[in-house]
C-alpha cells in the first residue's frame, strides 16, 4: 500500500460530460502529481502541485484543470470529455518537489471510460 | 525534448532465466534515472534509481547502471521468478535547478515469467 488514495476506482461517463477525480496524498507529503496512462500515449505527466501551488504543467489539455486544497488533497477536473480521454489517471505524491530526493508514491489510479 | 526509449515487449522468460530490459535516454542536462514496476491493477512502485553517471541502483535482485557514455540504464536480474511478472518502466527526471521533479517515462515493457 503506497498510502496514496484515489477515488473513484472506475468512472464511466458520456462524451461532453465533466468529472472530478480525487487524490489524497501520503500523510505528510506536500507534492501531488497527476499522470495519464493511455495505450497510445503511454504515461504522460499532466500537472504538479506543491503545498497548494501549481509548480509545473505538462501535456495537460485546456479542458482539464486541477487544484490542491489546504488539507493537501488534490482534484483533477476533466470537462467536455471526448472518447480519447479514456485512460487510467494516476496521482502520485512525494515529500518534496525533486524526485531524486524523495521518490514518487503512486496511487492505484482511476480508470475513466468515456462512451 | 527529453525522452526515454525502452525495448518493446512482451518479454517472456522461464523461471530462473536472466533478464535484461534495455533503456536508453535523451536529455540535455544530467538527469536522474529510475526503474518503476507496475503489477496488475496497481500503481507504479519505485524499483531502483541512480542519480549520477556510473551509479548502480539495486533492489530485490534487480540492478541497473547509469551509463552516460551510452546514455543507457538497462535493467538486469540474474534469476527471475514468476512473481516478477509485471510491466517495467524506465524514467528520467531532469535535474536542472528549479525543476519540479516530474518524470518522463518510457513506454513500458511487459515481462511474463513462466514456471
Amino acid at each position: 500500500d503506497s498510502g496514496v488514495t484515489q477515488t473513484p476506482k472506475h468512472l464511466i461517463t458520456a462524451t461532453g460530460q465533466r468529472v472530478t477525480l480525487r487524490c489524497s496524498p501520503r500523510s505528510g507529503d506536500l507534492s501531488v502529481y497527476w499522470y495519464q496512462q493511455s495505450l497510445d500515449q503511454g504515461l504522460q505527466f499532466l500537472i504538479h502541485y506543491y503545498n497548494g501551488e501549481e509548480r509545473a504543467k505538462g501535456n495537460i489539455l485546456e479542458r482539464f484543470s486541477a487544484q490542491q486544497f489546504p488539507d493537501l488533497h488534490s482534484e483533477l477536473n476533466l470537462s467536455s470529455l471526448e472518447l480519447g480521454d479514456s485512460a487510467l489517471y494516476f496521482c502520485a505524491s512525494s515529500a518534496t518537489f525533486r524526485e531524486e530526493n524523495s521518490p514518487l508514491h503512486f496511487g492505484n489510479g482511476t480508470r475513466l471510460t468515456v462512451t | 525534448g527529453d525522452s526515454v526509449t525502452q525495448m518493446e515487449g512482451p518479454v517472456t522468460l522461464s523461471e530462473e532465466a536472466f533478464l535484461t530490459i534495455n533503456c536508453t535516454y535523451t536529455a540535455t542536462g544530467y538527469p536522474s534515472l529510475f526503474w518503476y514496476v507496475q503489477y496488475p491493477g496497481e500503481g507504479l512502485q519505485l524499483l531502483l534509481k541512480a542519480t549520477k553517471a556510473d551509479d548502480k541502483g539495486s533492489n530485490k535482485g534487480f540492478e541497473a547502471t547509469y551509463r552516460k557514455e551510452t546514455t543507457s540504464f538497462h535493467l538486469e536480474k540474474g534469476s527471475v521468478q514468476v512473481s516478477d511478472s509485471a510491466v517495467y518502466f524506465c524514467a528520467l527526471s531532469d535535474n536542472i535547478a528549479g525543476n519540479t521533479g516530474k518524470l518522463i517515462f518510457g513506454q513500458g515493457t511487459t515481462l511474463q515469467v513462466k514456471p
